[in-house]
C-alpha cells in the first residue's frame, strides 16, 4: 500500500524560497501510471493544485503560481520535491504531496500525504 | 478554471441519518469528480470516483450520483466514525480544482 509522506522546514522568510519534498513509500515514482503532485490550503480557504510531474520529467503547473513554482523527481530517492520562491504570507498553508492516476487520461488523486504546515513570516 | 461550489459547509448528523453533500460545477464536467474523506492529522481517504464509483474498500454506505454539473455525494445510515471533512474534486480540465468542503459533525 502506497504512502506518501512530505518533510521540510515549517518556518520559512518572506521572500526567501520554500521547498519540501515527499518521500514515497510502497510504490514507484518511476511508475507511468501516476502523476506526483502538490497541493495546497491556505488558511480558511479550500484546497488549491499546486502541479504535478511525471515519471519521465514533463511537469504542469498551475498558472496562478507557474513563474514560482518547481516540481523536481529524485528517483533513486524515490522522492519528490516542491520549490516555491519569492514566498510571501500568502503562501503560508498546509502542503500536500499526492498521487495522481494517470492512463491515457487524469483521475484524479487517489492517494494523498498527510500534510506539511509552511508558515512564512520574519 | 471550474469552480466548485460545494454545499453545506457544515452539518451536524444523528447515527442513522441519511446525510447528502452537494457539489456544483461553473461548466459542464461531465463525470469527471472524486469525492473524499479527510479526517483531522490523517491523509484524505479516495472514496468515489467518475461521480459514482465507490473505490475498493469503502464502505456501501457511501455513494455517489450525478452528471454535467451537479453532482451528490450521499452517506447512507451514517455512523460514528463518518465525523469527518469531505470534499470533492474535478479532474475534467486543468487544473484541478477543489470544493470547499464539508464538516460533518456527528451528534
Amino acid at each position: 500500500q502506497v504512502q506518501l509522506q512530505e518533510s521540510g522546514p515549517g518556518l520559512v522568510k518572506p521572500s526567501q524560497t520554500m521547498s519540501l519534498t515527499c518521500t514515497v513509500s510502497g510504490g514507484s515514482v518511476r511508475s507511468g501510471d501516476y502523476y506526483w503532485e502538490w497541493i495546497r490550503q491556505r488558511p480558511g480557504e479550500g484546497l488549491e493544485y499546486i502541479g504535478y510531474i511525471y515519471y519521465n520529467g514533463n511537469t504542469k503547473y498551475n498558472p496562478s503560481l507557474k513563474s514560482r513554482v518547481f516540481i523536481s523527481l529524485d528517483t533513486s530517492r524515490n522522492q519528490f520535491s516542491l520549490s516555491l520562491n519569492s514566498v510571501t504570507a500568502a503562501d503560508t498553508a498546509v502542503y500536500y504531496c499526492a498521487r495522481g492516476l494517470f492512463d491515457t487520461y487524469y483521475y484524479g488523486v487517489d492517494v494523498w500525504g498527510q500534510g506539511a504546515t509552511v508558515t512564512v513570516s520574519s | 478554471e471550474t469552480t466548485l461550489t460545494q454545499s453545506p459547509a457544515f452539518m451536524s448528523a444523528t447515527p442513522g441519518d441519511k446525510v447528502t453533500i452537494s457539489c456544483r460545477a461553473s461548466r459542464d464536467i461531465d463525470d469527471d469528480i472524486n469525492w473524499y474523506q479527510q479526517r483531522p492529522g490523517k491523509p484524505a481517504v479516495f472514496l468515489l470516483k467518475e461521480a459514482s464509483t465507490l473505490v475498493p474498500g469503502v464502505p456501501p454506505r457511501f455513494s455517489g450520483s450525478g452528471y454535467g454539473t451537479h453532482f451528490t455525494l450521499t452517506i447512507n445510515d451514517i455512523e460514528s466514525e463518518d465525523a469527518a471533512y469531505y470534499f470533492c474534486l474535478q479532474h475534467d480540465n486543468f487544473p484541478p480544482t477543489f470544493g470547499g468542503g464539508t464538516k460533518v459533525e456527528l451528534k
